[in-house]
């Protein structure tokens, strides 16, 4: 079975402080892929990363780092020096090899406040 | 910004009755999804579609029927609704089955 669990509901966090959302997930295959969405207050939802199985190079865009622990089964995101601009709801996703349907966990309600 | 369109927005519709959510895309793109979202559920797959006339059902898919006639467009339909469909439904779009997907706004649905 797949799965992806993001136990953090909600997190709250005053502006310019580091903050890290927990994604853990459950595959049984070798390829999978896994993402980070964003849906900020406004609704939609924003493609922020992909990260492929056999790929464990953490990545850095701006003030967004994610790490990704194959032995943990962990795809963590940090955000740097917060903003209320990053006050959203942030989706960890998976996708196993044969494709098609994501998973998604809950989703980690974040608030910065200023 | 991907060419995704919902339609409509926003709706409320009695109990028993039928409703059709369209979703219509410009990017040519293969796969087509719809999800609802509902507090502490994340979002759920109801049905997708990997081609015209190819779909099948997500996690979700009781109550609900979809039909891709033409790459562009994928309609879900709620063939009699309920009050458990109350709900917001995002359609997506992704040119692999591995790629991220690209969202439209949402619609809105309340059944009363």
């Amino acid at each position: 079975a797949q799965k992806v669990t993001q136990a953090q509901t909600e997190i709250s966090v005053v502006e310019k402080e580091d903050v890290t959302l927990d994604c853990v997930y459950e595959t049984r295959d070798t390829t999978y892929y896994l993402f980070w969405y964003k849906q900020p207050p406004s609704g939609e939802l924003v493609f922020l990363i992909r990260r492929n199985s056999f790929d464990e190079q953490n990545e850095i865009s701006g003030r967004y780092s994610w790490n990704f622990q194959k032995s943990t089964s962990s795809f963590n995101f940090t955000i740097t020096a917060s903003q209320v601009v990053d006050s959203a709801v942030y989706f960890c996703a998976l996708i196993s090899s044969g494709g098609f349907k994501t998973i998604f966990g809950a989703g980690t309600r974040l608030f910065v406040k200023a | 910004d991907a060419g995704i369109t919902q339609s409509p927005r926003h709706k409320v519709t009695e109990t028993g009755t039928p409703v059709t959510l369209r979703c219509h895309q410009t990017e040519n793109h293969r796969y087509m999804y719809w999800y609802r979202q509902d507090p502490g559920h994340g979002l759920r797959l109801i049905h997708y579609s990997y081609g015209v006339k190819d779909t099948d059902k997500g996690e979700v898919s009781d109550g609900y029927s979809v039909s891709r006639s033409k790459t562009e467009d994928f309609l879900l339909t709620l063939e009699s609704a309920t009050s458990s469909q109350t709900s917001v439904y995002f359609c997506a779009i992704s040119d692999s089955g591995n790629t991220e997907a690209f969202f439209g706004q949402g619609t809105r649905l309340t059944v009363v």
